[in-house]
């Protein structure tokens, strides 16, 4: 089975850096996805971690710890267009990403 | 161009009613899924299909029927909708699916409000 927890909510300020945690319990694990989805609109693809370490893609990187259960979304230099949630999915044996709640950003001026 | 493709984007109808959601991806893709998104902006997977074949089918309702002519197109019936069928529907697809044995990424189309009265 799969279970993913992630935060309902968070709030930065334009300009900051903030942190989105994830952790997982999946069987045959083998990878974690980040979307992000805005309001109204469809997700779409941010990352994707299979090995152990920091991957980084312009203002955008994203971690994961294979031993721990836990990856975690990092975005530096946020801007107002960055409000939107933001899903976590891990994929086990059926190779089907399973997707959490989300995580709501709220980015304020 | 549009890759994901779904229609309607809205659709109101009463309790009872049948109704079928459209989706077409000009990817290329082997793998199309449909997922439900509810209020609480839960996204969960209801079916995929691999080349034209059922791959997952978790637990929904037998109401729910999906129909794939080719590989480029999954569609989604609904017998005897229900209150709790409100959602939104995102259709999806990726390359490979769980076939290849790895997880590919997965293109959404723009989703289906569905509303039932």
């Amino acid at each position: 089975g799969q279970n993913i927890d992630q935060p309902t909510e968070m709030t930065a300020t334009e300009g900051a850096i903030v942190q989105i945690n994830c952790t997982y319990q999946t069987s045959g694990f083998n990878g974690l996805f980040w979307y992000q989805q805005h309001a109204g609109e469809a997700p779409t693809f941010l990352s994707y971690n299979v090995l152990d370490g920091l991957e980084e893609k312009g203002r955008f990187s994203s971690f994961l710890s294979r031993s721990k259960g836990y990856s975690y979304l990092l975005l530096k230099e946020l801007q107002m267009k960055d409000s939107a949630s933001y899903l976590c999915a891990s994929s086990g044996g059926s190779y089907i990403p399973t997707f959490g709640r989300g995580t709501s950003l709220i980015v304020h001026p | 161009d549009t890759a994901v493709s779904q229609t309607p984007k809205y659709l109101v109808t009463q309790m009872g009613n049948d109704k079928s959601i459209k989706c077409e991806q000009n990817l290329g893709h082997d793998t199309m899924y449909w997922y439900k998104q509810d209020s609480k902006k839960f996204l969960k997977i209801m079916f995929s299909y691999n080349n034209k074949e059922l791959i997952i089918n978790e637990t929904v309702p037998n109401r729910f029927s999906p129909k794939s002519p080719d590989k480029a197109h999954l569609n989604l019936h609904i017998n005897s909708l229900e209150l709790g069928d409100s959602a939104v529907y995102f259709c999806a697809s990726s390359q490979l699916g769980g076939t290849g044995g790895r997880t590919d990424t997965q293109y959404f189309g723009p989703g289906t409000r569905l509303t039932v009265l």
